[in-house]
C-alpha cells in the first residue's frame, strides 16, 4: 500500500523557517516524480512546488519561488520542503502527492496523497 | 500565468446526473484531471488524462476536455460524492494549475 507521511509542521513566527518532510512506502520512491501542494483552511488547492526522479528538475510557483526549495533523498525515501521567510499568508496545509507522468514526462496527475501537515505562521 | 475557473456550487439530486466544468484557456490542448476532496480529508483523484479513472474509482465519473472547458460527470449522483471537486492541468509555464474548486451538494 503506498503512504505518504508528512512531518515538520508547527507553529512558527513570521521570517522563521521550517523544513517538512514526506516519508513514503509502499513504492519505488526513487522512480516517481513527487509534489507539495498546499492548502489555506477553507480555500483552494494551491500547488507549491514539483520535482522528478532524479532530483534534478525542479519546479516552483511562481510566488514562492526564491523561498521555498524542493528536495529529495532517495536512499531515505523522503522528500523535503524547505520554507525560509515565511509569512502568515504560508499558513495552511502542506501535503506531499506522488505524481503520474505521461510517456513524454509531462504530469497528468497525483493519484496518491499524505494527510498533510499544518503550518501555522503567526 | 494560466488560470482555470470552475463555478462555485452545484447541486444535484441523488441517483441524477451533475456535470461540474472547468474553463481555461485552450484548455483543451492540455491534459486535466479532477479531485473530490472530502471535508477533513485529503484530496482524491477522480479522473486524469482528460478521461481515464484509477483504479478503484467508479464508473459513474467521466471526463472530457475540449477547447477551453473540461467537463466532469456524474451519472447517478450519491451521498458519497458530496465535497469539494477540483479540476487541474498542466502548463509549461506555470506547471501544476488547480481551479478553485466546486462544491458539490446532492440532495
Amino acid at each position: 500500500e503506498v503512504q505518504l507521511v508528512e512531518s515538520g509542521g508547527g507553529l512558527i513566527q513570521p521570517g522563521g523557517s521550517l523544513r517538512l518532510s514526506c516519508v513514503a512506502s509502499g513504492f519505488g520512491f526513487s522512480n516517481y516524480a513527487m509534489s507539495w501542494v498546499r492548502q489555506v483552511q477553507g480555500k483552494g488547492l494551491e500547488w507549491v512546488s514539483s520535482i522528478r526522479v532524479g532530483g534534478g528538475f525542479r519546479y516552483y510557483a511562481e510566488s514562492l519561488r526564491g523561498r521555498f526549495t524542493i528536495s529529495r533523498d532517495n536512499s531515505k525515501n523522503t522528500l523535503y520542503l524547505q520554507m525560509n521567510d515565511l509569512r502568515a499568508d504560508d499558513t495552511a496545509i502542506y501535503y506531499c502527492a506522488r505524481d503520474l507522468l505521461d510517456a513524454y514526462g509531462d504530469y497528468v496527475g497525483s493519484p496518491h496523497w499524505g494527510q498533510g501537515t499544518l503550518v501555522t505562521v503567526s | 500565468s494560466y488560470e482555470l475557473t470552475q463555478t462555485p456550487s452545484v447541486s444535484v439530486s441523488p441517483g441524477q446526473t451533475a456535470t461540474i466544468t472547468c474553463s481555461g484557456d485552450r484548455l483543451g490542448t492540455k491534459y486535466a484531471s479532477w479531485y473530490l476532496q472530502r471535508p477533513g480529508q485529503s484530496p482524491v483523484l477522480v479522473i486524469y488524462e482528460d478521461t481515464r479513472r484509477p483504479s478503484g474509482i467508479p464508473e459513474r465519473f467521466s471526463g472530457s476536455n475540449s477547447g477551453n472547458t473540461a467537463s466532469l460527470t456524474i451519472r447517478g449522483a450519491q451521498a458519497m460524492d458530496e465535497g469539494d471537486y477540483y479540476c487541474q492541468a498542466w502548463d509549461s509555464k506555470t506547471y501544476e494549475v488547480f481551479g478553485g474548486g466546486t462544491k458539490l451538494t446532492v440532495l
